[in-house]
C-alpha cells in the first residue's frame, strides 16, 4: 500500500528554522518525483515543488524558490521540506504527494505550520 | 508561469444534476490537465489526470475533455458525496500550477 507519512504539526517563532518529512512507503521511492503543495486557511492549492529522489533533481515554483529548501533521502525514503527563517506569512497547511507522470496520486494527510510571535 | 483560470469559482446544485466546471489555461498545454477534489479537513484526492483518464477507483460519473487551453470536468449526475472543493492543474511545464478551485455546494 502505498503512503506518505507526514511529520505532525508545527508551531514556531518568525525568524526560526524547520524542516519537515514526509516518509514514503509501499512504492519504489527512487522512482518517483514527490510535490509539495501549500494550502492557506480557507484558501486553494499552491505547488510549491517537487524533488526527485533518485538524483536530486529539484524544480521549484518561482514563489518559493530562495525562501524554501526541498531535499530528499533515498536510503531513508523521506522527503523534507525546510525553512530557514519562517515569517509569519509561511502559516499554512503543506502537503507532500507523490507525482507520477505530472499528476499527484497520492498525498499525505498535510502538516501544519504555524508561525508567531 | 502557465495560469489556470476555472470558473465557476462556485456553483450551487442539487442531487442529481448534470454539472460541468471549465478550466481554462493562459497558454496550451495539450492534454496535460489534471482534476482533484478536495472534502473539508482532508487531502485532495485525484479525479482525472491527462484531461480524460480516470483515477483508479474515481466513479464513472466524472468525466473529463478538453485540450489546447479549455477544459471540462463534468460530473453526470450529482451525488451526496460529490460536494466539495474541485481543483484542475497543468501539468505540462514548472510550476504545475493549479486553478483557484471550485466549491461544489448544494442547492
Amino acid at each position: 500500500e502505498v503512503q506518505l507519512v507526514q511529520s505532525g504539526a508545527e508551531v514556531k517563532k518568525p525568524g526560526e528554522s524547520l524542516k519537515i518529512s514526509c516518509k514514503g512507503s509501499g512504492f519504489d521511492f527512487t522512482k518517483y518525483w514527490i510535490g509539495w503543495v501549500r494550502q492557506m486557511p480557507g484558501k486553494g492549492l499552491e505547488w510549491m515543488g517537487i524533488i526527485y529522489p533518485g538524483d536530486s533533481d529539484t524544480r521549484y515554483s518561482p514563489s518559493f524558490q530562495g525562501h524554501v529548501t526541498i531535499s530528499a533521502d533515498s536510503s531513508n525514503t523521506t522527503a523534507y521540506l525546510q525553512w530557514s527563517s519562517l515569517k509569519a506569512s509561511d502559516s499554512g497547511l503543506y502537503y507532500c504527494a507523490r507525482q507520477t507522470f505530472g499528476e499527484s496520486d497520492f498525498w499525505g494527510r498535510g502538516t501544519l505550520v504555524t508561525v508567531s510571535s | 508561469d502557465i495560469q489556470m483560470t476555472q470558473s465557476p469559482s462556485s456553483l450551487s446544485a442539487s442531487v442529481g444534476d448534470r454539472v460541468t466546471i471549465t478550466c481554462r489555461a493562459s497558454q496550451s498545454i495539450s492534454t496535460y490537465l489534471n482534476w482533484y477534489q478536495q472534502k473539508p479537513g482532508r487531502s485532495p484526492n485525484l479525479l482525472i489526470y491527462a484531461t480524460a483518464n480516470l483515477q483508479s477507483g474515481v466513479p464513472s460519473r466524472f468525466s473529463g475533455s478538453g485540450s489546447g487551453t479549455d477544459f471540462t470536468l463534468t460530473i453526470s449526475s450529482l451525488q451526496p458525496e460529490d460536494f466539495a472543493t474541485y481543483y484542475c492543474q497543468q501539468s505540462s511545464s514548472t510550476p504545475y500550477t493549479f486553478g483557484q478551485g471550485t466549491k461544489l455546494e448544494v442547492k
